[in-house]
């Protein structure tokens, strides 16, 4: 069964304290391990899309690692505005419905 | 922004009463998705549609069901709505087909008192 885990549940860091979030994950076949952000009221919003082990993309003070058990989003320096929840999903080579399979995130705040 | 919109944004109703929450989205995908999210459960997915009259359940169904009529609308119902419904629900869409990456519309607040 696929499953996807999120930790910490919650992390507050002061402004320009660097660390990560980590997505550990279990699926038959890694078709794609995505990061999306979500505001308190909003809908997620779509970071990025890991394809393969050793895959990094970066966005701002975003940079997401991928490994074959596990996904990291580090974040660099951050900003009070980086203050969200932060959401990963995996998607299996059995879904060809592309279902995804959601952690339960990760609460970010940024103290000025 | 993927052009997803839905309606209501916000609704309270009754016990036993139906529902109806509605998806539009203004790029013609073939896929679109209705998810629930709930404090401890993170989103669960209710049903997925995959064309025009082409649906299917996702994990948590029971109770719902959903009909897409046109490519741009994606219907969900609660035939008889029940306080464990009241949740938050958010309509995807899917802009790829092998990888799928899902672009979510602002969501809908659903209380069942």
């Amino acid at each position: 069964e696929d499953q996807v885990t999120q930790s910490p549940e919650a992390l507050r860091l002061q402004e320009g304290e660097s660390s990560s979030l980590n997505c550990s994950y279990t699926v038959s076949g890694l078709r794609g391990l995505f990061w999306y952000r979500q505001d308190p009221g909003k809908g997620p919003e779509f970071l990025f899309t890991l394809y393969s082990a050793g895959e990094e993309k970066e966005k701002e003070r975003l940079k997401a690692t991928l490994t074959k058990k596990e996904s990291f989003l580090h974040i660099t320096a951050p900003k009070p505005e980086d203050s969200a929840t932060y959401l990963c999903a995996v998607q299996g080579s059995s879904s060809n419905t592309g279902k995804l399979i959601f952690g339960q995130g990760t609460t970010l705040q940024v103290k000025p | 922004d993927a052009g997803i919109t839905q309606s209501p944004r916000h609704k309270v109703t009754e016990t036993g009463t139906p529902v109806t929450l509605r998806c539009h989205q203004t790029e013609n995908h073939r896929y679109m998705y209705w998810y629930r999210q709930d404090p401890g459960h993170g989103l669960r997915l209710i049903h997925y549609s995959y064309g025009v009259k082409d649906t299917d359940k996702g994990e948590v169904s029971d109770g719902y069901s959903v009909s897409r009529s046109k490519t741009e609308d994606f219907l969900l119902t609660l035939e008889s709505a029940t306080s464990s419904q009241t949740s938050v629900y958010f309509c995807a869409i899917s802009v790829k087909q092998v990888v799928n990456e899902q672009y979510f519309g602002p969501g809908t607040r659903l209380t069942v008192t």
